[in-house]
């Protein structure tokens, strides 16, 4: 159980235009979903906080303009990267949580050429 | 703002030697603990979760709390060079909705 899955796996789009990255809870209801991105050879930062139904928390030096979160349903959060730029080229990971433990999606890996 | 500190590593480690990863934290407060284990190019996957003072196995990991020192350790026996990865430890953060605050991570190398 607590299986979470995001597509695409890998993209790679063109400097100005858009990406939409999917997570879903596949076997559990998630309340709160998390994005994170990840640099090479960095630690894990926290973007925003999704609560269903609700306006995600973005941390602090997020654009929220730039990151749209949608938290639709329990099992499904997007994030949009809008206006991409190649200083957006990084790997972004969604979890869920159950209960108080975080389960990871695999991670989508964006190339902004 | 909690903190969770780790030693960065590498820690290395002979194959089938016991490897030891500690984090320390520093609210007092905190009840619940998680050990995630991270492949290179991967995302986290979580492999230990933690609530009382003292051990709990699982297979080959054995998280150890110790709450009155504030140290969560995390025990590896018989390492296998697949176990190769970095490990990082978590606690709630004050920020609720389940939000963790991570360490940096200690990167485990098993030869």
């Amino acid at each position: 159980g607590a299986v979470v899955s995001q597509h695409p796996s890998r993209v790679i789009c063109k400097s100005g235009t858009s990406v939409k990255i999917e997570c879903r809870s596949l076997d559990f209801q998630a309340t709160t979903m998390f994005w994170y991105r990840q640099f090479p050879k960095k630690s894990l930062m926290l973007m925003a906080t999704s609560n269903e139904g609700s306006k995600a928390t973005y941390e602090q030096g997020v654009e929220k303009d730039k990151f749209l979160i949608n938290h639709a349903s329990l099992t499904l959060s997007t994030l949009t990267v809008t206006s991409a730029h190649p200083e957006d080229s990084s790997f972004y990971i969604c979890s869920a949580s159950r209960t108080d433990e975080q389960y990871f999606g695999p991670g989508t890996r964006l190339t902004v050429t | 703002q909690k903190e969770v500190e780790q030693n960065s590593g590498p820690l290395s480690v002979p194959e089938g030697a016991i490897a030891s990863l500690n984090c320390t934290y520093s609210d007092r407060g905190s009840q619940s603990f998680f050990w995630y284990r991270q492949y290179s190019g991967k995302s986290p996957e979580l492999i230990m979760s933690i609530y009382s003072n003292g051990d709990k196995e699982d297979g080959r990991f054995t998280a150890q709390l110790n709450k009155a020192s504030q140290y969560v350790s995390l025990l590896i026996r018989d390492s296998q060079p697949s176990d190769s990865a970095t490990y990082l430890c978590a606690v709630p953060s004050n920020s609720g909705y389940s939000t963790l605050t991570f360490g940096k991570g200690t990167m485990l190398l098993v030869s």
